[in-house]
């Protein structure tokens, strides 16, 4: 199947850095999820993007669909506690429903 | 107006019982999903069900999982004679339609076999 490669795997910042994670794939997509899970929760979607080169914000999250439609990127500025959590990028293929999710982004925001 | 309610949010069992896992879609939405949560992983699909029919099992395993949706009360995820490595976290989502964007995810069932 497809496999999408998110890095780092972890990350531990301080609070009021910025960060910054992507994710990979070998396909092409039409679409790029970004999610974010929280401990004992289901993911809850953060950001979609639909074009190559789309570039989406929501809050201090800005998200990127890339030109080669290969990757996609998440960005967060001036990071806060509540920040902490696994962001997951996931994709669909087209007129798919299924969603395949990369293995995910470890973050830990140190106060 | 509940989101998507999943329960038990804990269920454990031991090597050779039945687990059954239930989901209640939000209100309005009749499509229904199943994704399973390894320990450091991803989300994976398992099956996609409308209202009492089945209509992706491609990521169920063949053996000892089943699903059904049917036309009252919740969808069932069931798992016979469940083994250690079923021990994951189980998502049910469910959407009004086709449209990813529109996917809600509930809590989650973590089952833990002994």
């Amino acid at each position: 199947g497809q496999q999408l490669n998110q890095s780092p795997q972890s990350m531990f910042i301080q609070e009021g850095e910025d960060v910054s994670m992507n994710c990979t794939s070998s396909s092409i997509f039409n679409t790029w999820l970004w999610y974010k899970q929280e401990p004992g929760e289901g993911p809850v979607l953060l950001i979609a993007l639909y074009k190559a080169g789309e570039l989406t914000s929501n809050g201090r999250l800005t998200a990127q669909f890339g030109i080669t439609r290969k990757d996609s990127f998440l960005n967060i500025s001036a990071s806060i506690p509540s920040d902490v959590g696994i962001y997951f990028c996931a994709h669909s293929g087209a007129g798919s429903y299924q969603l395949t999710f990369g293995k995910g982004t470890k973050l830990s925001v140190i106060p | 107006n509940a989101g998507v309610m999943q329960n038990p949010r804990h269920l454990v069992r031991r090597r050779g019982q039945e687990a059954r896992l239930r989901c209640s879609p939000m209100k309005g939405h009749s499509h229904v999903y199943w994704y399973r949560q390894l320990p450091e992983e991803g989300l994976k699909f398992m099956v996609y069900l409308q209202k009492e029919n089945i209509i992706d099992e491609s990521g169920m395993p063949k053996e000892r999982f089943s699903a059904e949706f049917p036309k009252e009360g919740p969808s069932i995820l069931r798992i016979q004679q469940v083994v250690r490595g079923d021990s994951a976290a189980y998502f049910c989502a469910s959407s009004p339609g086709r449209n990813n964007e529109k996917l809600l995810f509930g809590s989650g069932t973590q089952l833990s076999v002994l």
